[in-house]
C-alpha cells in the first residue's frame, strides 16, 4: 500500500546537537508538510512544500530548516537542538485535487 | 492566517450516548473542514470532511455540520462505542492548502 514513512521513530539527543528527521512517501503526492504536536496545542505547521522547488515557512519555523530532495522525500533539520523542541513530529502529504492530508507514523524527539 | 478554536478539550461520555465537539474559525475564506481522529500512539487519520458549499454530511455514526455565517462547525458521534475513544482534531483550510488545526479534544467512552 502507498504510504508515508518517517525515520527515526524515536530519537533522544542533547542540547546543541544537529539532528535530521526524514520523511518518504510512495503516494505520488506533490505536497508535503512537517508538523509538531505538543499536548494541548494540537498540530502546528513548521514547513510545507508544494513541489521540489517550492519551500514555505509555516507558523513555527524558527529553529528548523527543511530540504525537499525529491518529490518523495522531505527532511526536517534542527541545526542546534534545544529542550523546547522536544515534541512529536509528523510528516504529511496531500495531492492537489482532494486536499486530504495523509500523515506518517510520527517521530518522538527528546532533547535533553 | 486562519485561527481555529476547539471545545471542549476533554469529553467523557457513557457508551451509547452522543458526543459533540465544536470548532470555530476566523477566516471566512476557509473552504474545507476536515476532522481527524488520533488513537493513542497512532497517526492522525481523516474520519470525515465537509466543504463550504455543504451544510451537513453524515457517514454512519458520525456527522459534521457547518454554519458559514457563524463560522463554526461541529462533529457529532452517535451511539458511542469504546473504540471511539481517541483525540479528535478539527481543521480549516484556506485556498493555499494549508491546514490550521484546533488544539484537540480527548474523548473517553465509559463502558
Amino acid at each position: 500500500d502507498a504510504d508515508v514513512t518517517q525515520t527515526p521513530r524515536n530519537r533522544i539527543t542533547k542540547t546543541g546537537k544537529r539532528i535530521m528527521l526524514e520523511c518518504s512517501q510512495t503516494k505520488g503526492h506533490d505536497r508535503m508538510y512537517w508538523y509538531r504536536q505538543d499536548p494541548g496545542l494540537g498540530l502546528r505547521l513548521i514547513y510545507y512544500s508544494f513541489d521540489v522547488k517550492d519551500i514555505n515557512k509555516g507558523e513555527i519555523s524558527d529553529g528548523y530548516s527543511v530540504s525537499r530532495q525529491a518529490q518523495a522525500k522531505f527532511s526536517l533539520s534542527l541545526e542546534s537542538a534545544i529542550p523546547n523542541q522536544t515534541a512529536l513530529y509528523f510528516c504529511a502529504t496531500s495531492d492537489f485535487v482532494a486536499g486530504e492530508q495523509f500523515f506518517g507514523p510520527g517521530t518522538r524527539l527528546t532533547v535533553l | 492566517g486562519e485561527n481555529v478554536e476547539q471545545h471542549p478539550s476533554t469529553l467523557s461520555v457513557q457508551e451509547g450516548d452522543s458526543a459533540v465537539i465544536k470548532c470555530t474559525y476566523s477566516d471566512s475564506a476557509s473552504n474545507y473542514f476536515p476532522w481527524y481522529k488520533q488513537e493513542l500512539g497512532k497517526r492522525p487519520q481523516l474520519i470525515i470532511d465537509i466543504r463550504s458549499n455543504v451544510g451537513e454530511k453524515k457517514d454512519q455514526r458520525i456527522a459534521v455540520t457547518l454554519n458559514k455565517t457563524a463560522k463554526h462547525f461541529s462533529l457529532h458521534i452517535t451511539e458511542t462505542q469504546p473504540e471511539d475513544s481517541a483525540v479528535y482534531f478539527c481543521a480549516a483550510r484556506l485556498n493555499d492548502y494549508k491546514l490550521s488545526f484546533g488544539a484537540g479534544t480527548t474523548v473517553t467512552v465509559r463502558a
